[in-house]
């Protein structure tokens, strides 16, 4: 079945670098996404990595893709407090367009 | 662009009553996703259209629940009656048919709902 695990709780002080972390365990994955989750607002999505790439960067984000063990991991360069959120790991279904959603890390920037 | 609009923002009203929930897609998106967040159960897919056509409803969780897409820029979820178990925000998503990314959602800010 489809299953997507992400930790729950993540804390680091301002201009460390973070790494969240995800496992899911649909191999026909087509895309896996990274949304963030701001107190009382939305999901506003912050990356996307196609199945047959291993890496990704955007900026301060970098996203590293292990289909072998599969395990998505998201890296906050240089993370500040309004990094402060709710992170979801998200694995699409093959055709189906459902998104299969972890249950979210919450990321914690100490001053 | 707007992106998805949810209204009502906020939604409180008593146990029995009908609650229905608004949602605007982004324009010349054909996917439109209804879920529900809650701290126990997370982030759930209650149904999903295409083309304003129910594609999956199989998250409902029972016969209270009832979503429609008369037309492409406009979708309701119904609950009725509702009961406090239902408290928990609801968000609506959009997604375009092609391009990269095409399964790419595209999320609204959240209609939070307390049943009393």
């Amino acid at each position: 079945g489809e299953d997507v695990e992400q930790s729950l709780f993540l804390s680091v002080r301002e201009g460390d670098s973070s790494v969240i972390n995800c496992t899911y365990t649909d191999s026909s994955s087509t895309y896996l996404y990274w949304y963030k989750q701001e107190p009382g607002a939305g999901l506003q999505l912050l990356t996307y990595i196609f199945s047959n790439m291993d890496m990704k960067q955007d900026q301060r984000l970098t996203v590293l893709l292990n289909k072998k063990d599969k395990h998505l991991s998201l890296r906050i360069a240089d993370t500040q407090t309004g990094d402060s959120a709710i992170y979801f790991c998200a694995e699409s279904m093959d055709s189906s367009y459902k998104l299969i959603f972890g249950s979210g890390t919450r990321l914690l920037v100490r001053p | 662009d707007a992106g998805v609009i949810q209204s009502p923002r906020h939604e409180v009203t008593e146990m029995g009553q009908e609650v229905t929930l608004r949602c605007k897609p982004i324009s010349g998106h054909d996917y439109l996703f209804w879920y529900r967040q809650t701290m126990m159960r997370g982030l759930e897919l209650l149904i999903y259209f295409n083309n304003n056509v129910p594609i999956d409803d199989s998250g409902m969780p029972e016969d209270r629940f009832s979503a429609k897409m008369p037309n492409a820029s406009f979708s309701t979820l119904k609950i009725q009656p509702s009961e406090p178990r239902d408290s928990a925000v609801y968000f609506c998503a959009s997604s375009p048919l092609a391009g990269a990314a095409r399964e790419t959602q595209y999320f609204g800010p959240g209609t939070r709902l307390l049943v009393l």
